[in-house]
């Protein structure tokens, strides 16, 4: 079956540390890859999405992913976490199939520290 | 500024009754999506719509039902078939083409 895992259901960091968040999926093929971030009580913006080509993918707010085929996985980095981070994460993928199914990851709550 | 709209922010019901979550969009994005998402578990589809006045169910549909008459809403209604209905339900949008998901704000519901 497919599956995304984001083996660390919680992180914490200290303010201006580097952050590395897991994702690993599990598709016949090589799915289209998200991360996403959600504030508490609000829904998901978008990080970045990787479709094809570069595995190393920029998104918004300073973060950035890299793809690995060798390791099914798609790991979301920052150099520096800002207090603003804290948030809970998640990892989404989607096979290209004409009604875009996507599959969630459960999430890695990340808390920064002063 | 186009956008997801959804309404209520917080709503509470009696068991035994119906609720409807409503969900708008003025991004003109054809596909629109249901979620459910409790602690601990991610996001869990409950309907989908690619195209106006037609929806599939998704991985959690019973008890649940949707519209799709118009492109910019759609709709999600919580029946009392509904077991365990308290949670954070999210609304979401894309294009056809693979660009990521608008997500709403969320609607979270209490069964009192």
């Amino acid at each position: 079956a497919q599956s995304v895992t984001q083996p660390d259901i919680h992180i914490t960091v200290s303010e201006g540390a580097s952050l590395e968040l897991r994702c690993n999926y599990s598709y016949g093929a090589t799915p289209y890859l998200f991360w996403y971030v959600q504030s508490p009580g609000q829904g998901l913006q978008l990080l970045l999405k990787y479709f094809s080509g570069d595995t190393l993918v920029q998104g918004i707010k300073g973060f950035e992913a890299e793809f690995k085929r060798s390791q099914s996985s798609f790991n979301l980095r920052k150099p520096s976490v800002h207090w603003s981070d804290a948030a809970e994460y998640f990892c989404a993928a989607e096979l290209s199939g004409g009604y875009q199914k996507v599959t969630f990851g459960t999430g890695t709550k990340l808390q920064v520290i002063p | 500024d186009g956008g997801i709209t959804q309404s209520p922010k917080y709503l509470f019901r009696k068991e035994g009754q119906n609720v409807t979550l409503s969900c708008e969009q003025n991004l003109n994005h054809d596909a629109m999506y249901w979620y459910r998402q409790d602690p601990g578990q991610g996001l869990r589809l409950i309907y989908y719509s690619q195209i106006v006045n037609d929806f599939q169910k998704g991985d959690i549909a019973e008890g649940y039902s949707v519209s799709r008459e118009k492109k910019e809403s759609f709709p999600l209604t919580v029946t009392s078939a509904q077991k365990n209905p308290t949670a954070f339900y999210l609304c979401a949008s894309t294009l056809q083409d693979l660009t990521g998901y608008t997500f709403g704000s969320g609607t979270r519901l209490t069964v009192v």
